[in-house]
């Protein structure tokens, strides 16, 4: 089974610093990768994807993230943090093979500092 | 902007009670799932269903029950609520024709048992 790991439950930057959340999968083959967001008494929304093709993916919001296959990792980051921003966020990863199932990270909450 | 729809999205009611959780999507998706969220902790999904008539149980053991009698609607059932069902139930969605298709979330029902 294919595992997630956020380092970092919780990140504070302050407001126009850079936003780095870190993410690493567990997987003999690259899965395809998400990050969501969730703010308060929300659902999740999709940030942003890699499937296949370039390894720098850009979302939603000024967001980004690598795609690094021989770090296993899938960072997200913004160049300039946003109070807007302070949210919980989710890595997830699916089976290229089928996509039928999804392992998400345990989330890493971002608190911006104005 | 939800295309899919989770009602009540606020539910306290008593031990012993049955409940059922809506869930109700408009872009054709096969696939729909259903996560329990607590904080701190990674999604866990409980059930899922690749189409009408197909069910199944997900990596967490829950009580709950589920049908696919609509292509649309993925209802959860609980028979007789207990505190330890307290917690949040995230519906998603995701389609079929692609293997790469991210999962489209609702906004979630927050369930309290007392």
């Amino acid at each position: 089974a294919q595992s997630v790991t956020q380092l970092g439950s919780h990140v504070s930057v302050s407001e126009g610093a850079l936003v780095l959340l870190r993410c690493n999968y567990s997987s003999s083959v690259p899965p395809y990768l998400f990050w969501y967001v969730q703010y308060p008494n929300q659902g999740l929304q999709l940030l942003l994807k890699y499937t296949t093709g370039a390894t720098l993916v850009k979302g939603i919001n000024g967001f980004e993230a690598e795609f690094k296959k021989s770090e296993t990792s899938f960072h997200l980051t913004k160049p300039s943090a946003h109070m807007s921003d302070a949210a919980e966020y989710f890595c997830a990863v699916s089976d290229p093979d089928t996509g039928n199932q999804f392992y998400f990270g345990t989330g890493t909450s971002l608190t911006v500092i104005p | 902007e939800a295309d899919i729809y989770q009602t009540p999205r606020y539910l306290v009611i008593g031990t012993g009670k049955k409940i059922t959780l809506e869930c109700s999507q408009t872009m054709g998706h096969d696939k729909m799932y259903w996560y329990q969220q607590d904080p701190g902790m990674e999604l866990h999904l409980i059930h899922y269903s690749y189409g009408v008539n197909s069910t199944e149980k997900g990596d967490l053991s829950s009580e709950s029950t589920v049908s696919r009698i609509r292509t649309e609607h993925f209802p959860l059932t609980l028979e007789s609520a207990r505190p330890s069902h307290t917690s949040q139930y995230l519906c998603a969605s995701s389609a079929t024709d692609r293997t790469n298709s991210p999962l489209h979330f609702g906004n979630g029902t927050r369930l309290t048992v007392t």
